[in-house]
């Protein structure tokens, strides 16, 4: 079983809609979680933390976290082409270890 | 401005030279990293360093060494025994004491061995 395991893309969603990016972790000590935004060829950037279960927004982002279940997800509402981006994963450990999903690919149609 | 410097942005090198790439940071944060990215994967841990003089292995180290003898900076060399050098190299840092402090990124390395 792989650490971080992101839902397979590319993901295609039409402007204005909903995407939905899911993400599960095997380790039960993870603290943290993070979503970061990578555009071809860049370094990722940082969307969203979460800490604690149960949802956290920020403008059109929501993340979701259940620890107990171990996963986390990112809803990006009214989807524009500029999210099309990869979306990566990245729960932290007590040990500071940052492991990141394999990431999904998100592609947002005009 | 803080932030992370890596340098070069792309390197050439040929089979069988160790290669070093730099990264340094100015934002005083504790903890470094560093990532390879093969096209279309995700980011794979190669080594991290929690505290200056300490580092701890990730999941890919073989054919890889560090030192952490500055806060500021976190080289990594690529050797001749790493099998499939040819990457994108990301150095990344936190703040070590929060772990609710996000990774910040440098604009990564480009390694090509021919």
């Amino acid at each position: 079983q792989k650490e971080v395991e992101q839902n397979s893309g590319p993901l295609s969603v039409p402007e204005g809609a909903i995407a939905s990016l899911n993400c599960t972790y095997s380790d039960r000590g993870s603290q943290s979680f993070f979503w970061y935004r990578q555009y071809s060829g860049k370094s990722p950037e940082l969307i969203m933390s979460i800490y604690s279960n149960g949802d956290k927004e920020d403008g059109r982002f929501t993340a979701q976290l259940n620890k107990a279940s171990q996963y986390v997800s990112l809803l990006i509402r009214d989807s524009q082409p500029s999210d099309s981006a990869t979306y990566l994963c990245a729960p932290q450990n007590q040990g500071g270890k940052l492991i990141f999903g394999q990431g999904t690919e998100l592609s947002v149609k005009p | 401005d803080g932030g992370i410097t890596q340098s070069p942005k792309y390197l050439f090198r040929k089979e069988g030279q160790n290669v070093t790439l730099s990264c340094e940071q100015n934002l005083n944060h504790d903890a470094m990293y560093w990532y390879r990215q093969d096209p279309g994967q995700g980011l794979r841990l190669i080594y991290y360093s929690q505290i200056v003089n300490d580092f701890q292995k990730g999941d890919i180290a073989e054919g890889y060494s560090v030192s952490r003898e500055k806060k500021e900076s976190f080289p990594l060399t690529v050797t001749s025994a790493q099998k499939n050098p040819t990457a994108f190299y990301l150095c990344a840092s936190k703040q070590a004491s929060s772990y609710n402090s996000p990774l910040h990124f440098g604009n990564g390395t480009r390694l090509t061995v021919t």
